[in-house]
Parts: C-alpha cells; sequence; structure tokens
C-alpha cells in the first residue's frame, strides 16, 4: 500500500523569499506526481504535475522529481501573501483507466509581508 | 469549463442516523471521487467510480456506502454517523483525457450530535 509523506508539517516564509516543500512515496512503481494547493475554506486545485525524472517550472513554481530516491518536491520562487495555503502531494501508480491518488497530509505555508 | 456541486453544503446529524450526501458534475468526466478531510489534514479516499454503475473501494469505505447511477453523479452514505467523522467531504472528479488531473467540489461538512 502505498505511503505519502510531507515535509515539513507548516512553513513561516517571509515574502520574496524560497519556500521548499517535500514529498516522499514508498512505491517505486509509481507513475505520475501532483501538488495541489488549497487555500483556507476552499477547494483542493491541481498546482503542478509531472510524470517524469527531473524538473518542471511553471512561473514562479519548480518541480523536482527523483524516482530513484522516492522524492519530489515543490520550490516556489518569491513567494507572495497569496501563496499562504495547504499544499498536498500526491502520487498515482495506476496511471491509464483511473486516476486513483494518494495524498500526503500537507503542509501549511504562512507567507508574512 | 464545468463545475462540481456538491449539496448540503452542511449536514447535521444525529449519532447512529444515516446520512447521505450528493455530487454532481457538468465536466463529462468518467471518474469520481469522494474524499474525507479532517481539519487542516490530508484527503483519504472513501470510494471511487470509473464509470456508471461501477464502485471501487478506497482506503476508508468502512462504514461508507457509494452509488453511481448515472456519469454525471456520484453519492456517499455515511451507514451510521459518528461523533469522530466529523470532517469535510469531498467529491472529485477526472478524464484520462487531461491525465487524470481532478478537479474538486466546495465540500459538504458534516457535523453529529
Amino acid at each position: 500500500q502505498q505511503n505519502v509523506q510531507q515535509s515539513p508539517e507548516s512553513l513561516i516564509v517571509p515574502e520574496g523569499a524560497r519556500t521548499s516543500l517535500n514529498c516522499t512515496f514508498s512505491d517505486s512503481a509509481s507513475q505520475y506526481f501532483w501538488w495541489y494547493r488549497q487555500h483556507s475554506g476552499k477547494a483542493p486545485k491541481a498546482l503542478m504535475s509531472i510524470f517524469s525524472n527531473g524538473e518542471k517550472e511553471e512561473g514562479r513554481f519548480t518541480i523536482h522529481l527523483n524516482k530513484a530516491s522516492l522524492h519530489f518536491s515543490l520550490h516556489i520562487r518569491d513567494s507572495q501573501p497569496s501563496d499562504s495555503a495547504l499544499y498536498l502531494c500526491a502520487v498515482s501508480n495506476t496511471g491509464g483507466l483511473s486516476g486513483k491518488l494518494t495524498f500526503g497530509e500537507g503542509t501549511q505555508v504562512t507567507v508574512i509581508s | 469549463g464545468g463545475i462540481i456541486t456538491q449539496t448540503p453544503k452542511f449536514l447535521i446529524g444525529q449519532e447512529g442516523q444515516k446520512l447521505t450526501l450528493k455530487c454532481q458534475q457538468n465536466f463529462n468526466h468518467d471518474t469520481m471521487y469522494w474524499y474525507r478531510q479532517d481539519s487542516g489534514k490530508g484527503l483519504r479516499l472513501i470510494y471511487y467510480s470509473i464509470t456508471e454503475n461501477d464502485l471501487q473501494k478506497g482506503d476508508l469505505s468502512e462504514g461508507y456506502d457509494a452509488s453511481r447511477e448515472k456519469k454525471s453523479s456520484f453519492s456517499l452514505t455515511v451507514t451510521s454517523a459518528q461523533k469522530n467523522e466529523m470532517a469535510v467531504f469531498l467529491c472529485a472528479s477526472s478524464d484520462r483525457d487531461r491525465g487524470h488531473e481532478q478537479y474538486f467540489g466546495p465540500g459538504t461538512r458534516l457535523t453529529v450530535l
């Protein structure tokens, strides 16, 4: 059974700083890796995904994936108060027909100005 | 675009009561999901369905039933409400053609008296 762990549990960062979030998974057959963001009182929303080893950048956000280390991360450049949210990593190893995901417990990020 | 609607927004029940939560999506997605989110925590999968009349158990299915009678709707029943399952229940849907990015509804907050 897939085990997904996130660290740290919470993070307070000053505006303009770089934020780094970590996610480890247990199933080496995992194929799809996601970050979701959930603002307080709102529904989670997909932020970024990666399907192969390496790095992917979209604006201020970068994902790194290292399948051999069973680890992926999210980095936020120039953090803004609007980035304050619960960040959830999620992993899928089913692909194809089902998009079944296993989520981590989340990292609560607070950006202070 | 599309939308996921969950009803009711707030649900209050008595301990031991059978309670039903409803979800509708107009994305025309094949796969639908029910998650439970305890306060400030990650998402735990209760049930999912890859097509009409299909049901697959998640990690947290005990104490719950689900029904997918139409492609656009997915219902969840709490068979005997307990005080320790007060949480937000989130419905989501996804489509294989979009890499199974999951789109979430606004949630139903369950309170058990």
